[in-house]
């Protein structure tokens, strides 16, 4: 399977904890996109990265969060100091940065916190 | 007022019924047009691509774009118990990188 990939899929933890999340993306892919939804809502932007450099982050993206693409490859999502209300489903995508650039996710990495 | 609006349903319909779903928009620097399905608790499934205005049709799916009123539909031909799912409209302009999401809606198909 060539498609995006995240890990882990699930995860519960507590309120206060770090957790991070990784995605993979379709491998000739430069660009790399993180979202983030919550129940009945649209996935919402939060960042993204082209090759290595991190281009553009939304107000959603508090100092709590972290994103990083080491040498243009996998991506890392760090999340300090968890809230509940970071519980959501946290999707990555990839995309070329030719052509129409159309975007493809990954199944997610669903985020609990008690 | 959020720049896409999607009727959230839910949206129930029988076996081998023509769907119809629809955003609207108020962006104008929207130009790319797309359609994704999300079955529960999985990720978002290309489905459509449009650039600009036009039709565009893909086996049973049929995507529209009128850029004019700013408005987009989905129209799903004979549909099927497999079709239930939540699909979501997103688009993002040319310059920039961002898809922009409605909330989607929540189609059912009963046999």
């Amino acid at each position: 399977d060539t498609g995006v990939s995240q890990d882990p899929r699930h995860k519960i933890t507590k309120r206060g904890q770090n957790v991070t999340f990784r995605c993979d993306p379709i491998s000739e892919h430069n660009r790399l996109y993180w979202y983030r939804q919550t129940l009945g809502q649209g996935p919402e932007f939060l960042t993204y990265f082209q090759n290595e450099a991190q281009l553009e982050k939304s107000r959603l993206l508090s100092d709590r969060f972290s994103a990083e693409r080491p040498k243009g490859s996998f991506s890392t999502l760090e999340i300090q100091r968890t809230e509940q209300g970071d519980s959501a489903m946290y999707l990555c995508a990839s995309s070329l940065v030719a052509g129409p650039s159309t975007i493809y996710f990954g199944e997610g990495s669903w985020l609990t916190v008690v | 007022q959020k720049e896409v609006e999607q009727d959230p349903g839910p949206l129930s319909v029988p076996e081998g019924a023509i769907v119809s779903l629809n955003c609207t928009y108020s962006n104008s620097a929207f130009q790319y047009f797309m359609w994704y399905r999300q079955y529960s608790r999985k990720g978002p499934e290309l489905l459509m691509y449009t650039y600009s205005s036009g039709n565009k049709e893909d086996g049973r799916f049929t995507a529209q774009v009128d850029k004019s009123s700013k408005y987009i539909s989905l129209f799903i031909r004979d549909s099927q118990p497999s079709d239930s799912a939540t699909y979501l409209c997103a688009m993002k302009s040319s310059s920039g990188s961002r898809l922009t999401f409605g909330e989607g809606t929540q189609l059912t198909v009963n046999p």
